[in-house]
């Protein structure tokens, strides 16, 4: 039983278009967050989401937006995709804000 | 806010040999410390966590010292087997959700 369980796997698509990803956790965690992971590894935080509040990374680009529909839910929408999305995004949550993260298997993205 | 600077960015030892991976930080609020492990096509696991506490962790093959005064971090691995090889990721975080802050990992190879 997966406890951070992201979909799909694998994403390619063109750019322009409007796609989402979705996140679910059973582990009864209070706070969910995405992460996006460069060609080089790198992770950086995009959002946060506890308790319906939303923390944003200040340099994420508007075409990304979070939206929760229930505690176990945070899902990615990304609208007019760009060549510079493509990446691995990762969905993760944690029981403590801030501390001790799941992360779930990650989305590869790519734009083409 | 936070920087996280990680090294080596790759080690690589022999199976039965110690490795050292060592990070610093620069938010002197920081007061969480967690260690992940990325193998290949999976999401990053937490392996250990250290609070700032606490001086030293362990569990079993895996321990982890903070040195708070010198706002630097380490994790030690002993006796490593081909298992261990993988991408390790430090990082640091205070109390609110984003300010997590991850290295850009090391790409440990542990060979046979």
């Amino acid at each position: 039983d997966t406890a951070v369980s992201q979909t799909p796997k694998y994403l390619v698509t063109q750019m322009g278009n409007d796609k989402s990803i979705k996140c679910e956790q059973n582990l009864g965690h209070d706070t969910m967050y995405w992460y996006k992971q460069d060609s080089k590894k790198f992770l950086k935080i995009m959002f946060s989401y506890n308790n319906k509040e939303l923390i944003i990374n200040e340099t994420v680009p508007n075409r990304f937006s979070p939206k929760s529909p229930d505690k176990a839910h945070l899902n990615l929408h990304i609208n007019s995709l760009e060549l510079g999305d493509s990446a691995v995004y990762f969905c993760a949550s944690s029981l403590e804000a801030g501390r001790g993260y799941t992360f779930g298997s990650g989305t590869r993205l790519t734009v083409v | 806010g936070e920087n996280v600077e990680q090294h080596p960015s790759t080690l690589s030892v022999q199976e039965g040999d110690s490795a050292v991976i060592k990070c610093t930080y620069s938010d002197s609020a920081s007061n969480y410390f967690p260690w992940y492990k990325q193998e290949l096509g999976k999401g990053p696991q937490l392996i250990i966590d250290i609070r700032s506490n606490v001086g030293e962790k362990k569990d079993q093959r895996i321990a982890v010292t903070l040195n708070k005064t010198a706002k630097h971090f380490s994790l030690h691995i002993t006796e490593t087997q081909p298992e261990d090889s993988a991408v390790y990721f430090c990082a640091a975080s205070g109390y609110t959700p984003n300010d997590m802050r991850f290295g850009a990992g090391t790409r440990l190879t542990v060979k046979p």
